[in-house]
């Protein structure tokens, strides 16, 4: 069955960069967009942007642009997420989801927690 | 507007019927997905499109949308429906998602 498995907890320091992983399985990889989302501790869902796994193409959420930088590599069914100048709150789950049905995120990892802290 | 508004906090009884909303302009040209989100879980499908469920989601689970307006309805809400939901839709421009503030559903 389709499934996507990430990368363990990072602990970063203020202005730091954090790069999560995302592996797909059990489906295309590349027939599928992916889609990070995040939540801060008791907080709602975020949406950051999405990556089309087959040309590369991105789109990122506003408030994200410039921080943020989303790759794949198709030889190994992988998704990234980079983010750069990490600030406390930048804490949070941080989650990929694949949109296997349009517009609708199907499946999800099960999160990467992200700690900054000097 | 980008925004997708929801209520904090809803309550049911055990079995009965209960309307979970999110408003916003962008749902007046995109359907709402739903997402049930429990303590220390990754989000989960429920609802998508014109009401379509993924496989193994309750038929209990409904979703809807009238002009600014989706829900999600829970015909005979069970103790394991109590969750966090969360809608989320593609914005205006069509070229970003967003998602609603999450509306926290209590089984009584």
């Amino acid at each position: 069955q389709a499934q996507l498995v990430q990368s363990g907890a990072e602990m970063k320091k203020p202005g730091a960069s954090v790069k999560v992983s995302c592996k797909a399985s059990g489906y295309t990889f590349t027939g599928y967009y992916m889609h990070w989302v995040r939540q801060a501790p008791g907080q709602g869902l975020e949406w950051m942007g999405w990556i089309n796994p087959h040309s590369g193409v991105t789109k990122y959420a506003p408030k994200f642009q410039g921080r943020v930088t989303m790759t794949r590599d198709t030889s190994i069914s992988t998704a990234y997420l980079d983010l750069n100048s990490l600030r406390s709150d930048d804490m949070a789950i941080y989650y990929c989801a694949g949109e296997l049905h349009n517009n609708a995120f199907d499946i999800w990892g099960q999160g990467t927690v992200v700690t900054v802290s000097s | 507007s980008s925004e997708l508004t929801q209520d904090p906090a809803v309550s049911v009884a055990l079995g009965q019927t209960v309307r979970i909303t999110c408003r916003g302009d962008s749902l007046r040209s995109n359907y709402a997905t739903w997402y049930q989100q429990k303590p220390g879980q990754a989000p989960v499908l429920v609802s998508y499109g014109k009401d379509n469920r993924p496989s193994g989601v309750p038929d209990r689970f409904s979703g809807s949308n009238s002009g600014n307006t989706a829900s999600l309805t829970i015909t005979g809400a069970q103790a394991e429906d109590e969750a966090d939901y969360y809608c989320n839709s593609r914005d205006s421009s069509g070229h970003h998602w967003v998602f609603g503030g999450g509306t926290k559903l209590t089984v009584l």
